[in-house]
């Protein structure tokens, strides 16, 4: 079956740039999403890549996607003590997430 | 506009009790999806609908869990009976093409 993985834990020093990755295995995967969860809270939407696409910036977003490889990346430039959270790379067609990255930034 | 609704927000229960627990999608997306969170397991996808119709439920646990989704506004997801390893958060979403968004959840208790 489909499958999201990523690494667990990501920590890094205020105003650096936050790199979190996630491979999948269903290569008729529509879109990517990028999902971030604030403790004891609900999903937010990131951002979302069409599989057609390579990259996609959005303020202080860019998402990368290798299809070749089915590697997705989230880049977070100056990343604030705000950012901290657990990030989820998902893909659509069934929705299916990724393990979580915990994102711990350090002031 | 409203985004996807859950209800109830916290319910805690007993053992071998039944529990339903409610989605109402964002009006105009015709796929809807059930999951649930535990540290232990992570965010499973559970359920998914597409224009009302079930089209995977391989995620689903046992045959203690049911869904059905009577109308393109509105999903439950019972359990019966409910054990005690089933407490988690239930999350339900809601998508049309690229756009996806997710309730709140059901943070869900049994005792």
């Amino acid at each position: 079956g489909e499958d999201v993985e990523q690494s667990l834990f990501l920590s890094v020093r205020e105003g650096d740039s936050s790199v979190i990755n996630c491979t999948y295995t269903d290569s008729s995967s529509t879109y990517l999403y990028w999902y971030k969860q604030e403790p004891g809270a609900g999903l937010q939407l990131l951002t979302y890549i069409f599989s057609n696409m390579d990259m996609k910036q959005d303020q202080r977003l860019t998402v990368l996607l290798n299809k070749k490889d089915k590697h997705l990346s989230l880049r977070i430039a100056d990343t604030q003590t705000g950012d901290s959270a657990i990030y989820f790379c998902a893909e659509y067609d069934k929705l299916i997430f990724g393990t979580g990255t915990r994102l711990q930034v350090f002031p | 506009d409203a985004g996807v609704i859950q209800s109830p927000r916290h319910e805690v229960t007993e053992m071998g009790q039944e529990v339903t627990l409610r989605c109402k999608p964002i009006s105009g997306h015709n796929s809807l999806f059930w999951y649930r969170q535990t540290m232990m397991r992570g965010l499973e996808l559970l359920i998914y609908f597409n224009n009302n119709v079930p089209i995977d439920d391989s995620g689903m646990p046992e045959d203690r869990f049911s869904a059905k989704m009577p109308n393109a506004s509105f999903s439950t997801l019972k359990i019966q009976p409910s054990e005690p390893r089933d407490s988690a958060v239930y999350f339900c979403a809601s998508s049309f093409g690229q756009v996806a968004g997710f309730g709140p959840g059901t943070r869900l208790t049994v005792l």
